[in-house]
């Protein structure tokens, strides 16, 4: 059974810091993982995807990276800023399987 | 519509009562989970459907769950006979293919079992 540890469970930094979330999986036959935030009362937006055969995935940024084998995902954030404040997510999808499997976050407050 | 939308938003209902949650997946997406989030928690599992077809529903947590999809696009999640440890938020998802793509989530719907 897949599970998922994410650490820090809470980070608190001030404005400009960069962050590194750390995200483990028990099972790394994994198809893919994705990396999500989400706002305080409202549902996930998915921010990267990163497919098994990958090592790294960036969008602006953001850059999220892929151990399959040691089972290990890192999202890292640069120049944070107030509005990344959130919590994130990460989501690997197990081979043979139909479902994402969460952790249970970091909750992120960026100051200003 | 643009994406993927929850109804109601909230609902509040009485031990004992059914209640009937929507989704209404983005247009042409086949896969659409169901996931119920804790205070505090990262969602978990409920049941998975590709078009029509519900092949998953393992993390339906008792037989008082139930999910359908019957045209293969809105879904409903039905629970009966409610109980306060029901009360948490049911997230909706869909993707567009069937294997492991980008995950699009409506808002939720806050259930309270009082």
């Amino acid at each position: 059974k897949q599970e998922v540890t994410q650490i820090p469970a809470a980070l608190s930094v001030p404005e400009g810091e960069n962050l590194v979330l750390n995200c483990s999986f028990t099972d790394s036959a994994i198809y893919n993982l994705q990396w999500f935030r989400q706002d305080p009362g409202k549902g996930l937006t998915s921010l990267l995807l990163i497919q098994s055969s990958q090592r790294e995935q960036t969008s602006g940024r953001l850059n999220a990276s892929l151990d399959k084998s040691s089972g290990r995902s890192t999202l890292y954030i640069a120049a944070s800023q107030p509005g990344d404040s959130a919590t994130y997510l990460c989501a690997p999808y197990t081979s043979g399987t139909y479902k994402y499997i969460f952790g249970t976050g970091t909750r992120l407050k960026v100051l200003a | 519509g643009a994406g993927v939308s929850q109804s109601p938003r909230y609902k509040v209902a009485k031990r004992g009562q059914d209640v009937a949650l929507r989704c209404d997946p983005i247009s042409g997406h086949v896969s659409l989970f169901w996931y119920q989030q804790a205070l505090g928690q990262g969602p978990e599992f409920l049941t998975y459907f590709q078009n029509e077809a519900q092949l998953d529903k393992s993390g339906l947590p008792s037989d008082r769950f139930f999910a359908e999809r019957p045209e293969g696009s809105v879904s409903t999640l039905k629970i009966q006979r409610t109980q306060q440890e029901d009360s948490a938020v049911y997230l909706c998802a869909s993707s567009l293919g069937q294997r492991g793509e980008k995950l699009f989530f409506g808002s939720g719907t806050q259930l309270s079992v009082l």
